[in-house]
């Protein structure tokens, strides 16, 4: 079952532009993360944030949280061309088997 | 240096054949993880791990098997009753509930 929807599902900028992308879920978590994933390629662990915080940074990643709203968002900001990729957000629901569940995507495309 | 290993990159079976996709970690994770992804979607869980000579089904476990005799170890078999098996296939490990999953590079299964 998919548990994150993200939204938009593709969003093109200028490089230098910020980027944010949302994601919405539908049960309780323990912890909500981020992933990038590169055409073809595996996903790269990017953020991880607790069901008990509401912000976290690093480097230009920006991630919040709204556990009322069942709600995250990812900003980049001053993004590359290298930014461009699919950023998943994968939930960790209260239920335990320490398995993630992923959202549908965003391709994010950076363009020159 | 520590990560993941998926292979092989490529592989094609005709309709009716088993085919075994290989897992290896060498980060001493205990739980490991199998997702699929079709094209353009987000990761489903399949199979995964939480511990040697233990396994779980995901949420699309029909027509897959699974082993973990070994720690480092973690192979999925397609079986010939999953009916639409050509997908990209990922691996991942995670060393713990607070942490993000490594995956490897992935398999691209392809039918003929």
């Amino acid at each position: 079952s998919q548990q994150g929807e993200e939204d938009p599902q593709a969003l093109s900028i200028q490089e230098g532009e910020n980027a944010t992308m949302n994601c919405s879920y539908k049960t309780s978590i323990n912890n909500l993360q981020w992933y990038r994933q590169n055409s073809g390629r595996g996903l790269v662990h990017l953020i991880l944030i607790r069901s008990n915080e509401r912000e976290k940074h690093s480097g230009r990643l920006r991630v919040t949280l709204d556990t009322s709203k069942k709600s995250s968002s990812l900003l980049i900001t001053a993004s590359r061309a290298a930014d461009t990729a699919s950023y998943f957000c994968a939930t960790a629901d209260t239920g335990g088997g320490n398995k993630l569940t992923f959202g549908t995507g965003t391709q994010l495309k950076v363009e020159l | 240096d520590g990560g993941i290993t998926q292979s092989p990159k490529y592989l094609f079976r005709k309709e009716g054949q088993n085919v075994t996709l290989s897992c290896e970690q060498n980060l001493n994770h205990d739980a490991m993880y199998w997702y699929r992804q079709d094209p353009g979607q987000g990761l489903r869980l399949i199979y995964y791990s939480q511990i040697v000579n233990d396994f779980q089904k995901g949420d699309i476990a029909e027509g897959y098997s699974v082993s973990r005799e070994k720690k480092e170890s973690f192979p999925l078999t397609v079986t010939s009753a999953q009916k639409n098996p050509t997908a990209f296939y990922l691996c991942a490990s995670r060393e713990g509930v607070r942490y993000g999953y490594t995956f490897g590079s992935g398999t691209r299964l392809t039918v003929v």
